[in-house]
């Protein structure tokens, strides 16, 4: 049982390179998000997903997309970087409404 | 939507000493309110977790308490020891998928 995994663990973009964090758990799972986790600031939601096949937009969604195919995977696409997405991505799952969050471990991401 | 606000963001105590960190939110159709503890390099992993039906919920060292009335809650760990140095967040949701979390409580424990 791996929980939630997250890869890669870190990454170098050019500004307006596009790529794809992915994510992954094993859980069973019907709730899955995104946040990203900026120096000094909590953590912000940029998407989240009720089950597959249904998502929505968090507090920041602007300049990512996701999509929920499967249960298990949630994948985050950056579309065109910019330095201000320079962050650290979480991606997190958890089992109802009121359960808590299972979050991974974690994508450095660096956009120059 | 929800906020949240969390005091405060330092603070360091002597091993044995307790820590308490308080957040307040802003929304009160908020039920669920989880404390996450992140330590270098990981994600935040709960700790303890109350919901709006409950005051008070307390596991071996470390206790939450929540004031609907004030819309506040906190966290409280006593004899606090070394391995409890980590950034500690507060969370508030209708929805546990929707959290919205405090900035963060840095919390040193000097041995």
């Amino acid at each position: 049982n791996a929980g939630v995994t997250q890869t890669p663990k870190f990454q170098v973009l050019k500004t307006g390179q596009s790529m794809t964090l992915q994510c992954a758990q094993d859980m069973n799972h019907e709730y899955m998000s995104w946040y990203r986790q900026d120096p000094g600031m909590g953590l912000r939601l940029i998407h989240y997903s009720v089950g597959a096949g249904i998502t929505d937009q968090g507090e920041v969604p602007n300049g990512y997309n996701v999509s929920r195919s499967t249960t298990e995977d949630f994948p985050l696409r950056l579309l065109s970087a910019a330095p201000s997405q320079t962050s650290v991505y979480f991606c997190a799952s958890s089992y109802s409404r009121e359960s808590p969050l299972h979050f991974g471990n974690g994508t450095r991401l660096t956009v120059t | 939507g929800e906020n949240v606000e969390q005091h405060p963001s330092t603070l360091s105590v002597q091993e044995g000493d307790s820590a308490v960190i308080k957040c307040t939110y802003s929304d009160s159709a908020s039920n669920y309110f989880p404390w996450y503890k992140q330590e270098l390099g990981k994600g935040p992993q709960l700790i303890i977790d109350i919901r709006s039906n409950v005051g008070e919920k307390k596991d071996q060292r470390i206790a939450v308490t929540l004031n609907k009335t004030a819309k506040h809650f906190s966290l409280h760990i006593t004899e606090t020891q070394p391995e409890d140095s980590a950034v500690y967040f507060c969370a508030a949701s209708k929805n546990a998928g929707k959290s919205t979390f405090g900035d963060g409580t840095t919390l040193t424990v000097k041995p």
